[in-house]
């Protein structure tokens, strides 16, 4: 079965630092791009950035860029986001899913951002 | 950068009847490979989003053929011949044609 399962979401400060995971299983991870997008409470999706298979090309939304960074784990199976600078803004359920067409979604992790 | 709309952003539907959502982009999401990159996405109440079509028009595994795409080019709608229940949530389109990815805001789909 195919599966991401992400992890690494919490309450942190505003400024603060989180890395997020995705744990991927049941497929070829190491041939497949991945995406993160997140979900703000109530909100519509959006898009946050996408890693190709060898970690080259990266793209990032412009609303995160400079603060985001992607990365991945092919011998692990494990794609990554670090996200700094944490403003109220990025309180969400950041989800990481496979393929061009986000064919596949993990169950998202979920982020706050609060003093 | 591309803007994807989506009309309406709500709809309800009595069981049995069809519903269209229309989503249009602000450039062609043709590529020059000669595909369409629009996808569309259900989310369910409480749960992840999941893919119903890629690739304009392409069914994923699983989905039920009352789900049909039509359009072309920048406009396009999903069409849904026969409302079930279970077809409540909120449909999102997504272009991957460039980077930044874009998605439409959604359209909230509720059952009569």
């Amino acid at each position: 079965e195919v599966q991401l399962v992400e992890s690494g979401g919490g309450l942190v400060q505003p400024g603060g630092s989180l890395r997020l995971s995705c744990a991927a299983s049941g497929f070829v991870f190491s041939t497949s791009s991945m995406s993160w997008v997140r979900q703000a409470p109530g909100k519509g999706l959006e898009w946050l950035s996408y890693i190709s298979p060898s970690s080259s090309p990266i793209f990032y939304a412009d609303s995160v860029k400079g603060r985001f960074t992607i990365s991945r784990d092919n011998a692990k199976n494990s794609l990554y986001l670090q996200i700094n600078s944490l403003r109220a803004e990025d309180t969400a359920v950041y989800y990481c899913a496979k393929r061009g067409a986000l064919d596949v979604w993990g169950q998202g992790t979920t982020v706050t951002v609060s003093s | 950068d591309i803007v994807m709309t989506q009309t309406p952003l709500s709809l309800s539907v009595t069981p049995g009847q069809p519903a269209s959502i229309s989503c249009k982009s602000s450039q062609s999401l043709l590529h020059s490979d000669g595909k369409t990159y629009l996808h569309w996405f259900l989310q369910k109440p409480g749960q992840s989003p999941h893919l119903l079509i890629y690739e304009l028009s392409n069914r994923f595994s699983g989905v039920p053929d009352r789900f049909d795409v039509s359009g072309s080019g920048t406009d396009f709608t999903l069409k849904i011949s026969r409302v079930e229940a279970e077809d409540v949530g909120v449909y999102y389109c997504l272009q991957t044609v460039e980077f930044p990815r874009s998605f439409g805001p959604g359209t909230k789909l509720e059952i009569k």
